[in-house]
């Protein structure tokens, strides 16, 4: 079955930091380009970073570049996002998903349950 | 930033009839760039539609992609009661990827 499992969310204090991981079971993963998108409480999707299938590259939203990071262990079948300076805005049910293999086509085709980080003192 | 508006905010219907929602980008998007989701509640997103018109695997054929002009449009068909959720329509360009606000789709 092609799965991911979201792990790591809590609550931290602002300021602090936390590290998301994503396990990916049932498929390629090495093949696939990896996002994560986040939903803070009753608002919509918001898309934050995505990575290279190798890890070579990565972007982000603008609204965490230079705090976020995100990387994969291919070895592992895992993808990871770290999060530094975490502020209460970053409140929010965090989703890794896989994009498509598909060339030239940019839709996220597997999604995990979502791992809940709350930032507040 | 691209930025994706999506009209209405909600569609109040009944089950048996026809949904149109609409996505509209600020800047101009590659058909092969746009995508559509259905949220329920507690659920994470599912995947539609993928270039704009293709049904991405599983996705029953009542619902369809399309572009007119400007403007992106997901229909269904004919609404079932599992099809009242919240869709997002999603795009990439210049590196970024961004979601619409989401149209949401109420039982009359």
């Amino acid at each position: 079955e092609v799965q991911l499992v979201e792990s790591g969310g809590g609550l931290v204090q602002p300021g602090g930091s936390l590290r998301l991981s994503c396990a990916a079971s049932g498929f390629s993963f090495s093949s696939h380009w990896m996002h994560w998108v986040r939903q803070a409480p009753g608002k919509g999707l918001v898309w934050v970073s995505r990575i290279h299938r190798d890890g070579s590259s990565s972007t982000y939203a603008d609204s965490v570049k230079g705090r976020f990071t995100i990387s994969r262990d291919n070895a592992k079948n895992t993808v990871y996002l770290q999060m530094n300076s975490l502020r209460a805005e970053d409140t929010a049910v965090y989703y890794c998903a896989r994009e498509q293999l598909l060339s030239g086509n940019y839709g996220m085709d597997v999604w995990g349950q979502g791992t809940t980080v709350t930032v507040s003192s | 930033e691209i930025v994706l508006t999506q009209s209405p905010g909600t569609l109040s219907l009944s089950p048996g009839e026809r949904a149109t929602l609409t996505c509209r980008a600020t800047e101009s998007v590659s058909s092969s760039y746009l995508a559509w989701y259905q949220q329920k509640p507690g659920q994470a997103p599912r995947l539609l539609i993928y270039g704009a018109s293709g049904r991405a695997t599983g996705i029953p054929d009542r619902f369809s992609g399309s572009v007119s002009g400007p403007d992106f449009i997901l229909t269904i068909s004919r609404l079932e009661p599992e099809d009242f959720a919240v869709y997002y329509c999603q795009q990439y360009g210049s590196s970024q990827f961004t979601f619409g606000p989401g149209t949401k789709v109420d039982i009359k």
